[in-house]
C-alpha cells in the first residue's frame, strides 16, 4: 500500500531533550516536506527536500533540523525542544515539487513539550 | 506573499443539506488549488484539486471550480452526510520558481453534520 508513515504518533517530552520524528514514504517520491499544524493558524511548512541531500527552509524553520540521506526517509530533528514547539506535525511527499503534483500526508505526530 | 482565505467555522448542517465553503486566494503566479479533508484523529487526505483556470475538481460528491476572475475555489456538495463531518482545508501551490512546492493552507473550516 502506498503510504507515508510517521513515528512516533504521540510524544511527550521535556524542554531541552533532543528528539527525532521519523518519516518514510514507499512511493519513490522525490519531494518531501514537514508541516506543523496549530489551532487558528492552519498548516505551515517547516522544511522541505527537493531530492536526496537537498534540503531547505520553509516558513517556520527555527528550532528544527532535517536530513535527507535516503530517498524514502526524511526525519525531523528537534535538538532542544521548547514548549512553543508543542504542535501536530505532518510529513508529506510528492513525485516532484511542481505545483500540479498532489502531496500525500502522513498520519501526524502529536508532540507535547513540557 | 501568497495566501488563502476560507470561511470561518464551525459550520453545522443537517443531513442532506447543501454545503458551500468559500475559499479565495492571492498568488504571484498560476497556482494549483486543492481541498484537503481531515477526519477526526487522522491526517490530511486530498479531496480534490484543479490545476488551471476553469478546471472543476470533483470527488465523493464534492465539487470546486477554479475561478481565476474571482480568485476563488469554493467547495460545494449537494447533500451532506454525517460521515462528511471533518475539517476542510483549502490550499494552493504557486507555480513561480520561489514556491518550491510549499502548500499554502487556509485556516480550516470545521463541518459538523447532524442526523
Amino acid at each position: 500500500e502506498a503510504q507515508v508513515t510517521q513515528n512516533p504518533r504521540y510524544l511527550i517530552t521535556v524542554t531541552g531533550k533532543k528528539l527525532t520524528v521519523t518519516c518514510s514514504q514507499n512511493m519513490n517520491h522525490e519531494y518531501m516536506s514537514w508541516y506543523r499544524q496549530d489551532p487558528g493558524l492552519g498548516l505551515r511548512q517547516i522544511y522541505y527536500s527537493m531530492n536526496v541531500e537537498v534540503t531547505d527552509k520553509g516558513d517556520v524553520p527555527e528550532g528544527y533540523k532535517v536530513s535527507r540521506k535516503e530517498k524514502r526517509n526524511f526525519p525531523l530533528i528537534l535538538e532542544s525542544p521548547s514548549p512553543n514547539q508543542t504542535s501536530l506535525y505532518f510529513c508529506a511527499s510528492s513525485i516532484t515539487y511542481r505545483a500540479q503534483e498532489t502531496q500525500y500526508f502522513g498520519p501526524g505526530t502529536r508532540l507535547l513539550v513540557l | 506573499g501568497d495566501s488563502v482565505t476560507q470561511m470561518e467555522g464551525p459550520v453545522t448542517l443537517s443531513e442532506e443539506a447543501f454545503l458551500t465553503i468559500n475559499c479565495t486566494y492571492t498568488a504571484t503566479g498560476y497556482p494549483s488549488l486543492f481541498w484537503y479533508v481531515q477526519y477526526p484523529g487522522e491526517g490530511l487526505q486530498l479531496l480534490l484539486k484543479a490545476t488551471k483556470a476553469d478546471d472543476k475538481g470533483s470527488n465523493k460528491g464534492f465539487e470546486a471550480t477554479y475561478r481565476k476572475e474571482t480568485t476563488s475555489f469554493h467547495l460545494e456538495k449537494g447533500s451532506v452526510q454525517v460521515s462528511d463531518s471533518a475539517v476542510y482545508f483549502c490550499a494552493l501551490i504557486d507555480s513561480y520558481g520561489g514556491s518550491q512546492g510549499n502548500l499554502i493552507f487556509g485556516k480550516g473550516t470545521k463541518l459538523s453534520v447532524k442526523p
